[in-house]
């Protein structure tokens, strides 16, 4: 496994499920974040962790939650969501946190349908 | 302030024509600006990137012109080919603050042949 992958690629849940996305990178980055793709809008950051540490969290609602456990994984868990939540959700890596002059590395993404 | 206005939201254009998307923003202590390229189904991927010490930067058939004074920064692909059909983002950010990259909305590019 090279990159960034995350899991599921595609994803439907009910507004009452409890269900988790789960990103791991084999690039020896420091940093990772969750972004959130919906058409015709910028990308949109929800969470950003440093050496395993939230330094970021832009007013995302309590909803979605992550979860660092170590500098390769990140998890967004899932809880009474909305349907307009439906949307893919991108997991990137880097190898510094927010400073950013170099290259954010993101996965193919996880499509989120909430029914 | 911290928008990044990208345009136009799509882009057809003929094989080896010359595809310009752009971009502006407001806030002047922005320094660093990327543009990254998305292919349906995959993540996006760095593209290019510039600094404002510089008012243009090339790699291969990819450009970037960068107007410090007019706030608008500029992906220019020459020779434009169908496997260029993709979503372009702008973005921006502010690494002496050390904030998150802020992205623009997307150009879908459709290069026919």
């Amino acid at each position: 496994e090279t990159g960034v992958t995350q899991t599921p690629r595609h994803l439907v849940m009910g507004m009452t499920n409890k269900k988790s996305l789960k990103c791991e990178q084999h690039l020896g980055h420091n940093a990772m974040y969750w972004y959130k793709q919906s058409a015709k809008k910028p990308l949109e950051l929800m969470f950003v962790y440093s050496l395993e540490e939230r330094v970021e969290n832009n007013s995302v609602p309590s909803r979605f939650s992550p979860e660092c456990p170590n500098s390769s994984h990140l998890f967004l868990h899932l809880h009474t969501l909305q349907p307009e939540d439906s949307a893919l959700y991108l997991c990137a890596s880097s190898q510094e946190g927010l400073a950013v002059d170099g290259e954010l590395f993101f996965g193919e993404g996880s499509r989120l349908t909430v029914l | 302030q911290q928008q990044v206005k990208q345009s136009p939201q799509s882009l057809i254009v003929q094989k080896g024509g010359i595809s310009i998307i752009n971009c502006a923003y407001e806030n002047t202590a922005f320094d660093y600006f990327p543009w990254y390229q998305q292919f349906p189904g995959k993540g996006p991927a760095l593209l290019i990137a510039i600094r404002p010490d510089v008012s243009e930067k090339k790699e291969g058939r990819f450009t970037i012109s960068f107007n410090k004074s007019a706030k608008q920064f500029s992906l220019h692909i020459m020779d434009s080919q169908p496997g260029d059909s993709a979503t372009y983002f702008c973005a921006a950010s502010m690494i002496q603050a050390g904030t998150a990259l802020i992205f623009g909305k997307g150009t879908t590019l459709s290069v026919s042949s």
